[in-house]
Formats: structure tokens, C-alpha cells, sequence
């Protein structure tokens, strides 16, 4: 199937810094990327929809300006969590749809922030 | 609205036995249903989905969900249990409108015991 690879796997950046996690769709262009955040024990959020060659489509209560995404080509979007803060450690995991039958969505592998 | 609920937070079954994980749906429309696992630190994998057709379906590494409209459920089975097999499980159903969307359960963990 599709491959989608999410780098890094893991971060730990200290508090105020900013750390851009970067999303590839391996083997397909993805014109659309999503990026989801997990909670400890609870389900994937819908944090954005990335477009390629526009802005993104956040999700109500998300902060435009404290997770920047660019998607700059149809094979990778990147988001950035800027002004990082604990909490804002999570698990970020980004999906990608082939648009090529497969009516599901394929996910990276993940990325844990520890903000401290 | 569309939504998704897992009632159960963790099933535990002894390996060998068949295991069953809940899903119920609320939607809008016809019901675009799936089941992901996750692993450890890892991102979701696909098992199986139900678009249309057979309400039995049949996924990855010996899975099957049953649909059933009339209860709005889309249970995940497996006729006997492994214990590779532990792991978190997201039912999910896509948006009506936006075929780019995705609504998550809470997702449950399965333990396998030996």
C-alpha cells in the first residue's frame, strides 16, 4: 500500500523553541495532507488540513500562528509548532489520501513532543 | 453530525479465544466505516473498511467487522486471538461532505493474553 513518513519519531525541544515535523508521502503526490494530535489516551483530533500550494484549513480552536503547516510540494507538508510549550506535548500523526481508489487514509508513523 | 463511539476503553482476551471490539456510528447519509490499529509510538495502519456491499468484511491479519444498520455498529472480530495482536484500535467513519475527513472512536486496547 501508499507509504507516509513522519520525521522525526521523536523530540524533545525546551520550552520557546520551535520544532518543524515533516510529513512525506513516499510513493503517490498528495495534493491533501492532514495532520491529527493524540492525547494520552484518547482519539486522533483533526488539527488541519494541509494544501498543497495554499494555506491550510485549520480546525476550530486550533492557533493558526502556534502550528504553522506548509505544504510545498505534493509529496511533503511540514508542520511547525512555534513558542513550544509543555503543553502542547503530544503525539502529532499525519495521514494522506491517494484519491486513487483506496477510500481511506494512510498515516505516518508519528511524531512524540516532549516540550520541557 | 457525523460521529463514532467505542464504549469499551480496554478488552482483554486469552490468546486462542475470539475477540470482539465495539463500534457505533452516528451519520449522516451512507456510512463510510473503518478500523485502524495502532502500535506502540507508531502511527495508524489500516485494517478494513465498509463502503458498501457484504456486511461482513474482511481485513488485514485475520480481521473482519460486521456492519449492521439497524444497530449503527461496526464491530471488529477475530476468530481466535494472537498475542501480537494487543495493540489500540480506532474505529472511524468519514465525513458525508468532506471526503477528506475523518472522525475518530476514543479507540479501545485489546490485550492478548498468552
Amino acid at each position: 500500500g501508499a507509504v507516509v513518513s513522519q520525521h522525526p519519531s521523536r523530540v524533545i525541544c525546551k520550552s520557546g523553541t520551535s520544532v518543524k515535523i515533516e510529513c512525506r508521502s513516499l510513493d503517490f503526490q498528495a495534493t491533501t495532507m492532514f495532520w491529527y494530535r493524540q492525547f494520552p489516551k484518547q482519539s486522533l483530533m483533526l488539527m488541519a488540513t494541509s494544501n498543497e500550494g495554499s494555506k491550510a484549513t485549520y480546525e476550530q480552536g486550533v492557533e493558526k500562528d502556534k502550528f504553522l503547516i506548509n505544504h510545498a510540494s505534493l509529496t511533503l507538508s511540514t508542520l511547525t509548532v512555534t513558542s513550544a510549550h509543555p503543553e502542547d506535548s503530544s503525539f502529532y500523526i499525519c495521514s494522506a489520501r491517494t484519491g486513487m481508489g483506496h477510500v481511506g487514509a494512510f498515516f505516518g508513523q508519528g511524531t512524540r513532543l516532549t516540550v520541557v | 453530525a457525523q460521529s463514532v463511539a467505542q464504549p469499551e476503553d480496554q478488552v482483554n482476551v486469552a490468546e486462542g479465544n475470539p475477540l470482539t471490539v465495539k463500534c457505533t456510528y452516528s451519520v449522516s447519509g451512507n456510512p463510510y466505516l473503518f478500523w485502524y490499529v495502532q502500535y506502540p509510538n507508531r502511527g495508524l495502519q489500516f485494517l478494513l473498511k465498509y463502503i458498501t456491499g457484504d456486511n461482513l468484511v474482511k481485513g488485514s491479519y485475520g480481521f473482519e467487522a460486521e456492519f449492521n444498520k439497524s444497530q449503527t455498529s461496526f464491530h471488529l472480530k477475530k476468530p481466535s486471538a494472537l498475542v501480537s495482536d494487543s495493540a489500540l484500535y480506532f474505529c472511524a467513519v468519514r465525513d458525508g461532505d468532506n471526503f477528506n475527513k475523518f472522525y475518530f472512536g476514543s479507540g479501545t486496547k485489546l490485550n492478548v493474553k498468552p
